[in-house]
């Protein structure tokens, strides 16, 4: 039974550019949230999908969107990158939003230069 | 607003020793406590969590938490560390949406 997938696992990016991450929920979960963790820090929940529709947000801004499909895989999108967005985001799948605890992918680590 | 505090940001024992790391947390409400593991390169691992009922809570790998009320407390313990259980800890609050607080790094000495 495979968990939560992420790609890609490493990328480098330039300052103003845009990066779109891909993950899979783990089987039998419906529900997607985003972390980005900054090194030295724990994760920052970015947003939330459930049912394709964006439920919840945290504190960052529009440069950062998402989008979940019909299987429930999920993509982030982050426009006009700056150089602190470099970071480790990891996605979070659970079934529902029951808040139980979540299955986390190991992240893609995003490098910006 | 929700938040969550881990005082030690590292902490050495050695194996074989017991093991408490440390987490205060401020939320309005009855919280959702959970404690994850992260090693070096990868992502988190969900040790135990909490919801209601019984304070004393069992989890994964031997750790367990207990949940203080009064003293807005969820500390992870470990009688018996093993040189595995290397890696970072990290407190969180809420259900989605949860709060981390910044980890506490576990370094095991043999």
């Amino acid at each position: 039974d495979a968990g939560v997938t992420q790609s890609p696992t490493h990328l480098i990016k330039t300052r103003g550019q845009q990066v779109t991450l891909r993950c899979s929920p783990k089987s039998g979960h419906d529900t997607v949230s985003w972390y980005q963790q900054a090194l030295g820090q724990g994760p920052q929940f970015i947003f939330q999908y459930y049912e394709e529709e964006e439920r919840q947000r945290g504190n960052f801004p529009d440069r950062f969107s998402g989008h979940q499909f019909p299987n429930y895989s999920s993509e982030l999108n982050v426009n006009a990158l700056l150089l602190g967005d470099s970071a480790l985001y990891l996605c979070a799948s659970s079934y529902r939003d029951t808040g139980y605890g979540y299955t986390f992918g190991s992240g893609t680590r995003l490098t910006v230069v | 607003a929700q938040s969550v505090t881990q005082p030690d940001i590292h902490i050495t024992v050695s194996e074989g020793a017991s093991l408490e790391l440390r987490c205060n947390y401020s939320y309005g409400a009855t919280p959702y406590l959970f404690w994850y593991v992260q090693s070096p390169g990868q992502g988190l691992q969900l040790l135990l969590k909490y919801f209601s009922g019984d304070t004393l809570v069992q989890g994964i790998k031997g750790f367990e938490a207990e949940f203080k009320r009064s003293q807005s407390s969820f500390n992870l313990r470990k009688p018996s560390v093993h040189w595995s259980d290397a890696a970072e800890y990290f407190c969180a609050v809420g259900g989605s949406k949860s709060t981390f607080g910044d980890g506490t790094t576990l370094t095991v000495k043999p």
